[in-house]
């Protein structure tokens, strides 16, 4: 799976948008961007996944670049409970057998 | 999204015991189940791939024999980590994968907080 590279921290205002990048050069084309969080003590969430097109859905948007090499998630309206780590994970259908990698991940602070 | 349960969400035991670790996927059928370990300030990592009706794919580094996995449906994964040690004190996280078509998607559960003692 190819390698993807976050900001270790970022903090966003209450009620602002927080937009979380991710780096990943290395994609293959049939690789999907997956997006998780995890908030303090509980199993990762799952938010979003892409291939080529951005993706909205209730929680967040991912825009995914022409060249497929970043992307960033979108929370539109960041609430105090959005504070977590969020891991941006890419990753082939079938390939490496599903198997997902997390690296460190951004830890995101919703602050009042 | 899907569901994925875990069951016990903490347990505390005492050193040499063996303890079991269900995984359950709620509300769709899963042939493949992955179980993670993280210790505090740790992201996570994991440590074997569960194949419904098959044997169980273990990364490197983690003992077979210690960590006993079982996949006996399309919906229940269980764990049993073997005479367990204070450092086998951690998190352990399951997920289940449901496919759809071409796509897949991987939830996971809550997690199980073990402490050895």
């Amino acid at each position: 799976d190819a390698k993807t590279t976050q900001p270790t921290s970022m903090d966003c205002a209450e009620g602002r948008a927080a937009n979380l990048p991710c780096n990943h050069s290395t994609i293959s084309g049939n690789e999907y961007v997956y997006w998780y969080r995890q908030i303090h003590s509980q199993g990762p969430q799952y938010i979003i996944h892409g291939l080529k097109n951005n993706e909205t859905n209730e929680m967040a948007s991912l825009i995914i670049t022409e060249d497929r090499k970043s992307s960033t998630l979108i929370l539109p309206h960041a609430t105090l409970r959005d504070t977590a780590v969020y891991y941006c994970i890419v990753r082939g259908y079938n390939t490496n057998a599903g198997k997902s990698t997390f690296g460190d991940g951004t830890t995101l602070t919703v602050k009042p | 999204g899907a569901v994925v349960s875990q069951h016990p969400s903490w347990v505390i035991c005492k050193s040499g015991t063996s303890v079991k670790i269900e995984c359950r996927s709620l509300d769709f059928q899963a042939t493949t189940m992955f179980w993670y370990r993280q210790f505090p300030k740790q992201s996570l990592m994991l440590m074997a791939t569960s194949n419904e009706g098959s044997k169980a794919t273990y990364e490197q580094g983690v003992e077979k024999d210690k960590f006993l996995i079982n996949h006996a449906s399309l919906t229940l994964s269980t764990l049993t980590v073997t005479s367990a040690h204070p450092e086998d004190s951690s998190f352990y996280i399951c997920s289940a994968r449901e496919e759809r078509g071409n796509q897949e998607t991987q939830y996971f559960g809550p997690g199980t907080r073990l402490l050895v003692l």
